[in-house]
């Protein structure tokens, strides 16, 4: 299972929006609605912003938001904070019962 | 509140084996597949494997298969990780993961702060 597509890098300047895409194949994005987003600063837990593909968890900012269009899901973060600073996976449900997660992307807070 | 607690990571040789452990507290252990995501020095997050409740069910990544085995004691609260054959590239910081709890599949809403496994000879 190859690892979901994402870009190595976005930035953006403080209240700025930015959209992360994660593009996947009709045999785990495109084909389920099971992709989950998670922040990561480094050294310390993954957390999970997105799940179900466009569900926030209980105290996750509805500045994060998630959507999917065939093969590619993205996540925005709007009005973009200093605290946004950091690593973004996605992962999707694939055939099999198994997860495969995106390359992840790096966030900078200009 | 919710805590995951990995231990058992240290430095084994290429074709050793190592042992983790995962302590959960704060919730209901036994209601809720269970899960290790590993992620290799530079390198982004990998899925390992994942086993249900009653570990009825359990899944691997195929690099894993044959080489990784996940269990639990529910009645201890513990996940675990025995992993043989070790090789360079399972050098990690390796996760236990709870899964959100609705599907198999929604994803990962609790993470432990991991444990280092380093593979050098």
């Amino acid at each position: 299972q190859s690892a979901l597509t994402q870009p190595a890098s976005v930035s953006g300047s403080p209240g700025q929006s930015i959209t992360i895409s994660c593009t996947g194949t009709s045999s785990d994005v495109g084909n389920y609605n099971l992709v989950s987003w998670y922040q990561h600063h480094p050294g310390k837990a993954p957390k999970l912003m997105i799940y179900e593909g466009t569900k926030r968890p209980s105290g996750v900012s509805d500045r994060f938001s998630g959507s999917k269009s065939g093969n590619t899901a993205s996540l925005t973060i709007s009005g973009l904070q200093a605290e946004d600073e950091a690593d973004y996976y996605c992962c999707s449900y694939a055939s099999s019962s198994t997860y495969v997660f995106g390359t992840g992307t790096k966030v900078t807070v200009l | 509140e919710v805590q995951l607690v990995e231990s058992g990571g240290g430095l084994v040789k290429p074709g050793g084996s190592l042992r983790l452990s995962c302590a959960a507290s704060g919730f209901t252990f036994s209601s809720y597949t269970m899960n290790w995501v590993r992620q290799a020095p530079g390198k982004g997050l990998e899925w390992v494997s994942s086993i249900s409740t009653r570990s009825s069910y359990i899944y691997y990544a195929d690099s894993m298969k044959g080489r990784f085995t996940i269990s639990r004691d529910n009645a201890k609260n513990s996940l675990y990780l025995q992993m043989n054959s070790l090789r360079d590239e399972d050098t990690a910081v390796y996760y236990c993961a709870r899964d959100l709890g609705y599907s198999f599949g929604d994803g990962f809403d609790y993470w432990g702060q991991g444990t280092l496994v380093t593979v050098s000879s």
